[in-house]
């Protein structure tokens, strides 16, 4: 089945830690993003990529490193320099930007 | 930049017709598409909108008009499944970029 596959499903970070977020497609599309959703809230962009070996800054990428070594995997790094990373945070694909497919998603929490 | 505004809360009884409208404010527009979420899980595509006018998916329906920088979602023959959050989305300026609204709580009740 193609699909989006986000991993962890929950991550905890501790004071000062980087952690890193896992996505995978096998749906062949070129472009993938990440965004971060708060409670309640809509999704903001982080960082999207429009094919291998590039990528931009979303709206919020204070705190957040990506790479795009190859066309299926697009990790997200949540690094020490975000201080507010509690959060539910979502991998999309798309071959048109209008219609993306999502992962189920990873929930973020400090401990 | 870009704004979008949706009612963040709508109830509607089972078996009835709901509308949830998007205004937006945006330069360089190409179009609005629509998504659905279930509470704890990933946004659905629902619809896209890239010229005025109705486009129509089985029971649910998506409306835009560029002159009034408005469009709406339209759901008939609600079905308690239906109880999501639902957000437009523009797509403007970078062709690989959209930009989210805070989405609409969508309640059908018995």
């Amino acid at each position: 089945d193609g699909g989006i596959t986000q991993s962890p499903k929950y991550l905890f970070r501790k004071e000062g830690q980087n952690v890193t977020l896992s996505c995978e497609q096998n749906l062949n599309h070129d472009a993938m993003y990440w965004y971060r959703q708060d409670p309640g809230q809509g999704l903001r962009l982080i960082y999207y990529s429009q094919i291998v070996n590039d990528f931009q800054k979303g709206d919020i990428a204070e705190g957040y490193s990506v790479s795009r070594e190859k066309k299926e995997s697009f990790p997200l790094t949540v690094t020490s320099a975000q201080k507010n990373p509690t959060a539910f945070y979502l991998c999309a694909s798309s071959i048109e930007p209008q219609n993306q497919y999502f992962g189920a998603g990873t929930r973020l929490s400090v401990l | 930049g870009q704004s979008l505004e949706q009612p963040s809360e709508v109830t509607a009884v089972e078996g009835a017709i709901v509308q949830i409208n998007c205004t937006y404010q945006t330069s360089g527009f190409y179009g609005l598409s629509w998504y659905q979420q279930h509470d704890g899980g990933a946004p659905t595509f629902l619809s896209y909108n890239g010229l005025d006018g109705l486009e129509e998916t089985g029971r649910f329906s998506s409306f835009l008009s560029r002159s009034d920088s408005y469009g709406y979602l339209l759901l008939q023959e609600l079905q308690m499944k239906d109880s999501a959050s639902y957000f437009c989305a523009v797509k403007s300026g970078g062709y690989q970029k959209v930009t989210f609204g805070t989405g609409t709580k969508l309640q059908v009740i018995p």
